[in-house]
């Protein structure tokens, strides 16, 4: 079974631009996550969806906004963007949205923003 | 203070030795928790998951939880080269949202 894919896996975009990054989870998996990993840091959590729904959203500004499609992919878009955006971006599938289910991460897309 | 607190390191290590890494978490509340491997460059791999106190085996790791002292801990027995990496604490505080340390590096010797 194919994990959980995310593209592009590296992209670059200039300060003010917009950023739309996909996620696809693991099939079967109806939850979806996305995190923030920075240099050095472990990651930190922007959304959670479950069902098409916003179940939580971490400390981000409202420049970052997601949703879950039919199909449970992904989108996270960044709006109006800052050289400190620049990050590894983590998308995270589980199959249920309970507290214990384990989140399995994709590979990543590795933004920089100059 | 931070929610969850892990020794930056590096942790040094010879071949074959046991790798000890810790965490501590300050949600008294906090039900479920995992340890993450992560190679440089890459994503972050699920290791371990613990919800009950005591210990849990899986191969050559065993995580330890102790929720009246909030602290988890990951034992590596046997280490080997390649389980250098960054080890991640994560903790979960509800609808999924897990609060991750700042890592471990461990450095395996041969």
């Amino acid at each position: 079974d194919a994990g959980v894919t995310q593209s592009p896996t590296h992209l670059i975009k200039t300060r003010g631009q917009h950023v739309t990054l996909r996620c696809s989870p693991i099939s079967g998996h109806k939850s979806v996550s996305w995190y923030q990993q920075v240099l050095g840091q472990g990651p930190q959590f922007i959304f959670q969806y479950y069902e098409k729904e916003e179940r939580g959203r971490g400390n981000f500004p409202d420049r970052f906004s997601a949703r879950q499609f039919p199909n449970y992919s992904s989108e996270l878009n960044v709006n109006a963007l800052l050289l400190g955006d620049s990050a590894l971006y983590l998308c995270a599938s589980s199959q249920w949205g309970q507290n214990n289910s384990p989140l399995h991460f994709g590979n990543g897309t590795r933004l920089t923003v100059t | 203070q931070k929610e969850v607190e892990q020794n930056s390191g590096p942790l040094s290590v010879p071949e074959g030795a046991i790798a000890s890494l810790n965490c501590t978490y300050s949600d008294r509340g906090s039900q479920s928790f995992f340890w993450y491997r992560q190679y440089s460059g890459k994503s972050p791999e699920l290791i371990m998951s613990i919800y009950s106190n005591g210990d849990k085996e899986d191969g050559r790791f065993t995580a330890q939880l102790n929720k009246a002292s909030q602290y988890v801990s990951l034992l590596i027995r046997d280490s080997q080269p390649s389980d250098s990496a960054t080890y991640l604490c994560a903790v979960n505080t509800g609808f999924q949202k897990l609060v991750f340390g700042t890592g471990t590096r461990l450095l395996v010797s041969p």
